[in-house]
């Protein structure tokens, strides 16, 4: 079962434009993840949000979470060519193990 | 990817042949798991360990084992594999429980005729 869905499904910017992508989850959580996947690669963590964190930084990735809405967004600041790759979120479920969503495809046009 | 290695990366088998697939870590972290990836599926944990020895089903489990006898690997075996069984096949490890960060192997693509 996925408890994560990303939107869009793919999204496609020029380079040095924001990019923005959302999460939305069904159950209560302790915290939300986002990843990193380049083409043919495995997944590398971006950043972790607590549920008791509404927003957090990492250089320039912004992430959000509204646990009312049950909802995550992931903005990408100054999109550069080495940001096109898929990214998914992933909560934890009731036995602590993660749920991921199928994922936000990111192209960025040089 | 650095830390965990997956082998083979590439294998292409027959319909009801076993095939293992291994993951090495050289983290000493306590969890591993493997996911196995589909498109328009995302990721989808097949089986996890939290110890040697110690392993438990997930999501999608039917047709896989797993053994861990060291803490560094974790073997996942599909005793008689199927067409379904076509997949990209991730381990991962963590310190912590499934809701830590994890951190992913390279991956190994499985291609069952």
């Amino acid at each position: 079962s996925q408890q994560g869905e990303e939107d869009p499904q793919a999204l496609s910017i020029q380079e040095g434009e924001n990019a923005t992508m959302n999460c939305s989850y069904k159950t209560s959580i302790n915290n939300l993840q986002w990843y990193r996947q380049n083409s043919g690669r495995g997944l590398v963590h971006l950043i972790l949000i607590r549920s008791n964190e509404r927003e957090k930084h990492s250089g320039r990735l912004r992430v959000t979470l509204d646990t009312s809405k049950k909802s995550s967004s992931l903005l990408i600041t100054a999109s550069r060519a080495a940001d096109t790759a898929s990214y998914f979120c992933a909560t934890d479920d009731s036995n602590y193990q993660l749920i991921w969503g199928a994922g936000t495809k990111l192209i960025i046009k040089p | 990817d650095a830390g965990i290695t997956q082998s083979p990366r590439h294998k292409v088998t027959e319909t009801g042949t076993p095939v293992t697939l291994r993951c090495h870590q050289t983290e000493n972290h306590r969890y591993m798991y493997w996911y196995r990836q589909d498109p328009g599926h995302g990721l989808r944990l097949i089986h996890y360990s939290y110890g040697v020895k110690d392993t438990d089903k997930g999501e999608v489990s039917d047709g896989y084992s797993v053994s861990r006898s060291k803490t560094e690997d974790f073997l996942l075996t599909l005793e008689s594999a199927t067409s379904s069984q076509t997949s990209v096949y991730f381990c991962a490890i963590s310190r912590g429980s499934g809701g830590n960060e994890q951190y992913f192997g390279p991956g190994t693509r499985l291609t069952v005729t």
